[in-house]
């Protein structure tokens, strides 16, 4: 079935620098989806992308929709402490050709930001 | 703002009795919702899918008759525990589709089966 894994699995970053999370598949998605995770809480949707090839920006976070369709990657520029969480990429479930909209979630990437 | 609110954030109950949890689209009408479930330091797990106005749809393995979902209306799902048991505590999410792939979630529900 579809998979999406995630890369790096953590990361331990200081305050200021610029972060990088990828997210690939086995196979072809029409949208991408990054989501933030707060501990305790539902997933916040950061970034939605259509088309491949799309690259958006939401503030400090850009993402980009892969141009073979089966990855994207997320960057934060500038971290602060309140970057801290964990990221998950999603995609629509390829059954029924993507329009129930199931998402399937990849394996997330903890983000820590040192002060 | 959040657009989907989920209640209660934190529910505690005694094993064998049932709880329901509430899932509402704010501002929008979600002919589909989603039911996740999610495990300390795991990813998120899909559960069903629940259409307004007829049954949800239950993923491999999800007991359809210790879940049970509502969807009466357009802006409202409930996920009803069953003769909860411990194993069944966990972070349980709904979500809901506004448009064009977009989907939103609600801040979650923990529960506690004691």
């Amino acid at each position: 079935g579809q998979q999406l894994n995630q890369s790096p699995q953590s990361m331990f970053i200081q305050e200021g620098e610029d972060v990088s999370m990828n997210c690939t598949s086995s196979s072809i998605f029409n949208t991408w989806l990054w989501y933030k995770q707060d501990p305790g809480e539902g997933p916040v949707l950061l970034i939605a992308l259509y088309k491949a090839g799309e690259l958006t920006s939401n503030g400090r976070l850009t993402a980009q929709f892969g141009i073979t369709r089966k990855d994207s990657f997320l960057n934060i520029s500038a971290s602060i402490p309140s970057d801290v969480g964990i990221y998950f990429c999603a995609g629509p479930s390829g059954e029924s050709g993507g329009a129930t909209n199931k998402l399937i979630f990849g394996t997330g990437t903890l983000l820590a930001v040192q002060p | 703002g959040a657009v989907v609110s989920q209640h209660p954030s934190r529910v505690i109950c005694k094993s064998g009795t049932s709880v329901k949890i509430e899932c509402r689209s704010l501002d929008f009408q979600a002919t589909t919702m989603f039911w996740y479930r999610q495990f300390p330091k795991q990813s998120l797990m899909l559960m069903a899918t629940s259409n307004e106005g007829s049954k949800a749809t239950y993923e491999q393995g999800v007991e359809k008759d210790k879940f049970l979902i509502n969807h009466a209306s357009l802006t409202l799902s409930t996920l009803t525990v069953t003769s909860a048991h411990p194993e069944d505590s966990s972070f349980y999410i709904c979500s809901a589709v506004k448009r064009r792939n977009t989907i939103y979630f609600g801040e979650g529900s923990w529960l506690t089966v004691v």
